[in-house]
């Protein structure tokens, strides 16, 4: 399977945790981007890398998110403090640079904090 | 903020019908695509429309991009359950390399 995945599919945590999601992006791609979906909404981007650089980061990423790509290929996403309003699916995606930049999805981390 | 807002949020049908859901915004796009998402997964893309006036036909789906290039149309044939998922339409604005921005989507329920 060539396709982007994402681990852990499902992680259960107790508020004032910490959390890390990884991403495994599409080989050949080299943007990588994270969103996070919450119910009956669209996602809502969270950030993007350039290979290794991070070059947009959105309002909603808190000092307590903090995103990574050391090589320029996998990426992780680390939530520190975790509260309970960050319970969502936490969506990575792939895409090579071209102008019309189609995205190619993970299945999505979805994060429940208690 | 660029915003895209998608109508209607909710609908539900019988197999067979016609319907046409929408995706507006006060803004220009310098290319608009369509996503369908289902329970559990990540959004799948179906298409993308960079000129304005552009059609693009995808078996039953007709996906339309507005001649000024701020609204984009989903028109599905004979529904089928098949159908049945959340559809998301995601703008990128002129010059942007990076951030795509998703509406709230669409669900859509095909009842057999």
């Amino acid at each position: 399977d060539t396709g982007v995945s994402q681990d852990p599919r499902h992680k259960i945590t107790k508020r004032g945790q910490n959390v890390t999601f990884r991403c495994d992006p599409i080989s050949e791609h080299n943007r990588l981007y994270w969103y996070r979906q919450t119910l009956g909404q669209g996602p809502e981007f969270l950030t993007y890398f350039q290979n290794e650089a991070q070059l947009e980061k959105s309002r909603l990423l808190s000092d307590r998110f903090s995103a990574e790509r050391p090589k320029g290929s996998f990426s992780t996403l680390e939530i520190q403090r975790t509260e309970q309003g960050d319970s969502a699916m936490y969506l990575c995606a792939s895409s090579p640079t071209v102008a019309t930049g189609e995205l190619f999805f993970g299945e999505g981390s979805r994060l429940t904090v208690l | 903020t660029q915003l895209l807002e998608q109508s209607p949020q909710f609908l539900s049908i019988q197999e067979g019908e016609n319907l046409t859901v929408y995706c507006n915004s006060s803004s220009v796009f310098s290319s608009l695509q369509w996503y369908r998402q289902e329970p559990g997964e990540g959004p799948v893309l179906l298409v993308t429309v960079v000129t304005g006036g552009e059609v693009k036909k995808l078996k039953r789906l007709t996906f339309q991009f507005g001649d000024a290039r701020k609204d984009s149309s989903l028109h599905i044939t004979a529904a089928q359950p098949g159908d049945t998922g959340l559809y998301l339409c995601a703008g990128r604005s002129r010059g942007s390399q990076g951030n795509l921005i998703f509406g709230k989507g669409t669900k859509l329920s095909v009842k057999p």
